[in-house]
């Protein structure tokens, strides 16, 4: 069964530094998202992506986060300048024709 | 879009069919209901979606009432392995691109 990858699975990083995370989509899909998850707390959108554009964001997504999509099988969340309060899981899901698929997240841990 | 409640929490012994109701009392004519399963440190998975009355798959039954404002999730003979937290969402479904908005979910713990 195809799956969404996501990696690394685990990084951390110092306050202030510059992550990116990186997705590869299941091959046919069309649709790519993002979203975090705080430990403890509620799976949170950040962001959709479609035809190379961002469709819809979240009040999280801000001027610190973009996304990209860099050749036809990798997305990409980059961080600019990590906040404490930015460790989470992040999610990465491409959409299929009714569910969305979730990867196995990355846990960024910032110090 | 549709606000959700469901239960915290539910125990289940083994071997027992579990129900997991959710209300969705402003649910609108477009939308579609769609529960997803989540186990510690992994991402969400689909488990089914359903418009109305009863939706089966290999997994789980989805009942919808005619009013669809609220639905129930059922696992047949639950399994140590079942113990996750469900989440039941709202999802306009169709053409287009659509944020899933995740309430806390329910937690089921599956006892030996």
């Amino acid at each position: 069964e195809p799956e969404v990858t996501q990696t690394p699975s685990h990084q951390v990083t110092q306050m202030g530094q510059e992550v990116i995370l990186r997705c590869v989509p299941i091959s046919n899909h069309l649709y790519f998202y993002w979203y975090r998850q705080i430990l403890g707390q509620k799976v949170e959108f950040l962001v959709s992506f479609y035809n190379n554009e961002i469709s819809e964001k979240s009040e999280i997504f801000d001027d610190q986060f973009s996304v990209e999509r860099p050749d036809g099988s990798n997305f990409t969340l980059k961080i600019r300048s990590t906040k404490l309060e930015d460790s989470a899981m992040y999610f990465c899901a491409s959409r299929g024709m009714y569910e969305q698929y979730f990867g196995p997240g990355t846990r960024l841990t910032v110090t | 879009l549709a606000k959700t409640t469901q239960p915290i929490s539910m125990d289940s012994y083994e071997g027992q069919e579990v129900n997991i109701t959710c209300s969705h009392n402003n649910i609108a004519t477009n939308d579609y209901i769609t529960w997803y399963q989540q186990f510690p440190s992994q991402g969400p998975r689909f488990i089914i979606q359903g418009y109305k009355t009863k939706v089966t798959n290999e997994v789980a039954s989805l009942f919808i009432p005619a009013d669809r404002k609220s639905s129930t999730l059922s696992l047949p003979r639950v399994s140590l392995s079942d113990t996750a937290v469900y989440y039941c969402l709202v999802v306009l479904s169709g053409a287009g691109s659509y944020q899933l908005t995740f309430g806390k979910g329910t937690k089921l713990s599956v006892i030996p």
